[in-house]
């Protein structure tokens, strides 16, 4: 049972660069969402999605780009990295049914943009 | 908006303590609150989930209450040990919705 998987687990990028963050979840949930994490910040969300087709801004959203064509995936681009942008991405999926759901979290992606 | 705040930031205590962290919210107006773990450069794994009409919820040593009309939940650890040592985190949602809003966290140390 993987639950949500993430890729890659590390990655290092120039400024600049550009690249996409994986995120799958074989558990048949409609809500998707991407988190960062930063020391002093907590996790902050970024972009999130209520189903194929549909995503919508979080709380930090500039930067990155997010779609979402399948109930199982939903990857997280950055179009031009910047040094900012170095933290812990985490992945999350979750059923969120008349108020009552429960949220599901992958293992993360450490990146570091130089 | 929602905001969450967690209180101790940081614990230290010998094996054994039974422990309480604490977690309160400005927007009581939630239909769920959960309680998260997270060892060191890891992941954020699901301890407890507690609905609405709830008050309480138990997982072995591990008991989370919710107070909607104060704004406050508690997690209480029983007999800590070392392996208890960690992050918690507690993520109540942005009203009736499954965006989750966390505090900042306690870290735990459970010293042998």
């Amino acid at each position: 049972n993987a639950g949500v998987t993430q890729t890659p687990k590390f990655q290092v990028l120039k400024t600049g660069q550009s690249m996409t963050l994986q995120c799958a979840q074989d558990m048949n949930h409609e809500y998707m969402s991407w988190y960062r994490q930063d020391p002093g910040m907590g996790l902050r969300l970024i972009h999130y999605s209520v189903g194929a087709g549909i995503t919508d801004q979080g709380e930090v959203p500039n930067g990155y780009n997010v779609s979402r064509s399948t109930t199982e995936d939903f990857p997280l681009r950055l179009l031009s990295a910047a040094p900012s942008q170095t933290s812990v991405y985490f992945c999350a999926s979750s059923y969120w049914t008349r108020g009552q759901g429960e949220a599901f979290f992958g293992q993360g992606t450490r990146l570091t943009v130089v | 908006k929602q905001e969450v705040t967690q209180i101790p930031a940081a614990l230290s205590v010998p094996e054994g303590e039974n422990l309480v962290l604490n977690c309160s919210f400005t927007d009581s107006a939630i239909y769920n609150l959960q309680w998260f773990r997270q060892d060191p450069g890891k992941g954020l794994t699901s301890l407890l989930l507690i609905q609405s009409s709830q008050r309480e919820q138990t997982s072995g040593r591990l008991n989370a209450s919710l107070d909607k009309s104060s704004g406050r939940s508690t997690l209480y650890i029983a007999a800590s040990q070392p392996g208890d040592s960690a992050t918690y985190l507690c993520a109540p949602p942005q009203g009736n919705t499954g965006k989750l809003i966390f505090g900042q966290g306690t870290t735990l140390q459970v010293k042998p």
